[in-house]
């Protein structure tokens, strides 16, 4: 079975600057998709970046960018120039190709501190 | 109104109750899901609905029963709930073209609490 682990309850970053969320996930597929989606204080999850596993350049969006290491099974997110409207709880998801079912991580909390 | 909304917003009921969730997508897809997120656990997907049709019933017990009339609307009927079933009940939609699925999208959730 497809398992994501997010080791980071909890991160914080000074506004401006850079911060990263690690990710990490087990599977035996070859085709798949990885997903960080953002969940603010009003509850709406929000689509932050996707990823093909078949791809090898990382996805970028804005200031939001992904470190996918296929190989060592990592997917970490990038925050640049952290702004106070980052700050949500982030989760990692995996989806198998062909499969609707996502598999999402527990989450880490993204404090930005002023 | 666009993407996904959810009704209501927050519910409270007692164990003896009866009621509904109800969720609607704006996005044209066609496959539609029921979430369950409590604190400190990853969300669990409870159910999944692909072209009106139940494909996934993620071993959900039966006090909730989920219905889907068309492809745009879901609903999540409660009956006789425990507390612990208090949580942020969320829906999502997708599109599912030929084998592959895209990105789903989530509407705002429903707060559920039981007493």
């Amino acid at each position: 079975a497809q398992t994501v682990t997010q080791s980071q309850p909890e991160m914080s970053v000074q506004e401006a600057e850079t911060v990263t969320l690690s990710c990490t996930y087990d599977t035996s597929e070859s085709d798949y998709y990885l997903f960080w989606y953002k969940q603010p204080p009003s509850r709406q999850m929000i689509l932050v970046i996707r990823q093909e596993a078949y791809k090898q350049q990382n996805a970028t969006e804005n200031r939001f960018s992904v470190n996918f290491q296929k190989a060592a099974k990592s997917f970490s997110l990038k925050i640049s120039d952290s702004q106070l409207g980052d700050a949500a709880m982030y989760f990692c998801a995996y989806r198998t190709f062909g499969n609707e079912k996502l598999t999402f991580g527990t989450g880490t909390r993204l404090t930005i501190i002023p | 109104e666009t993407g996904v909304t959810q009704t209501p917003r927050h519910l409270v009921m007692g164990m003896t109750n009866k009621k509904s969730l109800k969720c609607e997508q704006h996005l044209g897809h066609n496959a539609m899901y029921w979430y369950k997120q409590s604190a400190k656990k990853p969300l669990e997907l409870m159910f999944v609905y692909n072209f009106k049709e139940q494909t996934e019933n993620n071993s959900v017990p039966s006090r909730f029963s989920p219905e889907c009339p068309n492809s745009s609307h879901l609903f999540l009927h409660l009956h006789t709930l425990q507390p612990e079933d208090s949580a942020l009940y969320l829906c999502a939609s997708s599109l599912i073209w030929l084998a592959s699925t895209d990105t789903q999208y989530f509407g705002p959730g429903t707060r559920l609490t039981v007493l």
